[in-house]
């Protein structure tokens, strides 16, 4: 079955700092990967999605994803943090060509950026 | 650029007492879902409609019923409602449901809180 592991349920980093969200997947091969945010009172919003065309993916806000198949990881980045950012991340998987799921949402990170 | 509307956006209700929530997509997706949200519990999907005319359960679809009343409209009914169902509901819609790589579109959530 597939499955999706966010690593840190709770992040906080310091404005500017390195942000580092890890997402690891398990699924059929090729998967379509996708990150979400969540800010405060609202709906999930795409960030980016993973689709095969490029190992590297760039997002909205100057995140980004790298996807290693070797190590089932699409873990997400931004090189400084604002405080803007402060939200929650969500990586999600869209199972392989047997699959009869729809979407598999990990269960979030809450990313705090302290000023 | 309504996207997906959902209403109510706040509702308290009574221990037993049915309510319907409401969801509508403008762009002329196929598929549409139905999440709830809990702390610490990420999204769990209570039920989902692949296209038009099907409707198939989730993760958590006790004490749940839906509808696709059309392409653009799906609704999901709590016909007596229980405390441990105060939760954030979300609406979502993609284009396609089973190995898809077009991102799930949300709405901003309707929180329900059950007395």
């Amino acid at each position: 079955a597939q499955s999706v592991t966010q690593l840190g349920s709770h992040v906080s980093v310091s404005e500017g700092a390195l942000v580092l969200l890890r997402c690891n997947y398990s699924s059929s091969v090729p998967p379509y990967l996708f990150w979400y945010v969540q800010y405060p009172n609202q709906g999930l919003q795409l960030l980016l999605k993973y689709t095969s065309a490029a190992t590297l993916v760039k997002g909205i806000n100057g995140f980004e994803a790298e996807f290693k198949k070797s190590e089932t990881s699409f873990h997400l980045t931004k090189p400084s943090a604002h405080m803007s950012d402060a939200a929650e991340y969500f990586c999600a998987v869209s199972p392989g060509l047997l699959g009869n799921t729809p979407l598999v949402f990990g269960k979030g990170t809450r990313l705090s950026v302290i000023a | 650029n309504a996207g997906v509307t959902q209403t109510p956006k706040f509702q308290v209700l009574k221990t037993g007492q049915s309510m319907t929530l409401q969801c509508a997509q403008d762009m002329n997706h196929n598929s549409m879902y139905w999440y709830r949200q809990d702390p610490g519990m990420g999204l769990r999907l209570i039920y989902y409609s692949a296209s038009e005319g099907t409707t198939d359960k989730g993760e958590v679809p006790n004490g749940y019923n839906v509808s696709r009343l059309n392409k653009r409209e799906f609704s999901l009914r709590l016909e007596s409602a229980a405390p441990s169902q105060t939760s954030v509901y979300f609406c979502a819609s993609s284009e396609e449901t089973y190995y898809s790589n077009q991102p799930q579109h949300f709405g901003d959530g309707t929180r329900l809180s059950i007395l």
